[in-house]
Formats: structure tokens, C-alpha cells, sequence
């Protein structure tokens, strides 16, 4: 049973570049959301996509950009990367928004570093 | 939105010594999981525990939802059990988990 799935593990951004982020869901789950941890801090909550669209949001600015596929894939898109943007960014899989009993399970992660 | 406190922040003990973490959150929730998270930055789920009381090994959870509380209790520590574990609430089981800052633990052989 094949867990979350993200790519590229590392990557290192100039500031000003854009740079894509992609998460494949555990198998059976259809809702991808994705969370930014910045160092020494909680993950905070970034966006939520279910039947290939935005479903919800936390406080995050239009960069922020995100995109999931027919096979419940996502990509993370970041425009005009800023030297903040630097952080472990989480993707997490669950069955749909509300559902009973929805636990989530999360990647391994993409480290982004801006420079 | 929901606030999530976790204590200790910072907790060093000796292998072998008990624990208890704690986590308060300021609402009613619908989800409530523990994580741990390993030094590769990987977050492994503990429990899905929005009320009641679980037990996995050396691991047990415990929440009150009605004083909107929940513990974890690590016993026979292991220096593997080393890392940062973190609270996360949802209030509607939407899956927009607020996390606490999470609490740093140090097991010493």
C-alpha cells in the first residue's frame, strides 16, 4: 500500500523564481492538502483540494497556487519566491472533507531553500 | 480560529523514564491526532483521538473532550522515541488541521 508520495525531496530557489511541489495521495484517499513548516514551528495549513478544486484555504497569499489531477494528484505552485518561503513543505492525504473518522497521513516532505 | 497549546515545550529525559505530554485547545473539535515527527522532517501518525482513550506498545492517548484536553503518555522511553511531537485539532473534520508548536523530546542512553 503505497503511503504519500512527494518530489523533489531538496531544492534550492533563487529569490524571485517560481517552483513547483508534487504529492501523490496514499492509496484510496482523494483529498490532497498541503502545509508549510517553517523552522522550529508547528506545520500551518496552506490549502485543501478535493474533486480538482481549492476547497479551502489558510492565510496565504495568491503565490500560493495549487492544482490537483483526475488521479488525485496535486502540485504546489509558489510564485515570486521570497527569502521567507523558505521551509519543509508537507503534503497530506485523507479521505473527503468530512468524513467520519478522516485521519490524515502526511510525506515525507519537500525541503525549499530560497537564496 | 482554534488556538493549540502544547507542555512542555522542551522535555529531556533518561531512557527508561516515563512522560506525559499535554495539549489544550480552545474549541470543540471533531479531529484530533498525534504526530511524531522524525529528524528527516517526516510526520508519522500516532493516534486519531478525538475522544476516549487508545493504546498502541509503549504509547497511550487519552482525550477530554468536554474540558478540550488531550495527553500522551510515553513509557519505557527509548532514544528513538527522540524528536518534536505535535497536536492537531480540526473542528469540523474538514482535514485543515491546526497544529500546536509542538513539544521537543530528548531521550539520553
Amino acid at each position: 500500500d503505497a503511503g504519500v508520495t512527494q518530489s523533489p525531496t531538496h531544492l534550492i530557489k533563487t529569490r524571485g523564481q517560481q517552483v513547483t511541489l508534487r504529492c501523490s495521495p496514499k492509496s484510496g484517499h482523494d483529498t490532497v492538502s498541503w502545509y508549510q513548516q517553517a523552522l522550529g514551528q508547528g506545520p500551518q495549513f496552506i490549502f485543501q483540494y478535493y474533486e480538482e478544486e481549492e476547497r479551502q484555504r489558510g492565510n496565504f497569499p495568491d503565490r500560493f497556487s495549487g492544482h490537483q489531477f483526475p488521479n488525485y494528484s496535486s502540485e504546489l505552485n509558489v510564485n515570486a519566491l521570497w527569502l521567507g518561503d523558505s521551509a519543509l513543505y508537507l503534503c497530506a492525504s485523507s479521505l473527503r472533507p468530512g468524513e467520519a473518522g478522516n485521519t490524515i497521513y502526511f510525506g515525507e516532505g519537500s525541503w525549499l531553500t530560497v537564496v | 480560529g482554534i488556538q493549540v497549546e502544547q507542555s512542555p515545550p522542551d522535555l529531556i529525559l533518561q531512557e527508561g523514564a516515563n512522560s506525559t505530554l499535554r495539549c489544550n485547545f480552545s474549541d470543540s473539535v471533531n479531529n484530533l491526532q498525534w504526530f511524531h515527527q522524525n529528524p528527516w522532517g517526516q510526520l508519522i501518525n500516532l493516534f486519531y483521538i478525538p475522544s476516549g482513550t487508545k493504546q498502541n506498545g509503549r504509547l497511550s492517548a487519552t482525550t477530554v473532550a468536554t474540558e478540550r484536553y488531550s495527553l500522551l503518555y510515553i513509557s519505557s522511553s527509548q532514544t528513538t522515541d527522540s524528536g518534536v511531537y505535535f497536536c492537531a485539532v480540526d473542528k469540523y473534520n474538514n482535514n485543515d488541521m491546526r497544529f500546536g508548536a509542538g513539544t521537543r523530546l530528548t531521550v539520553k542512553p
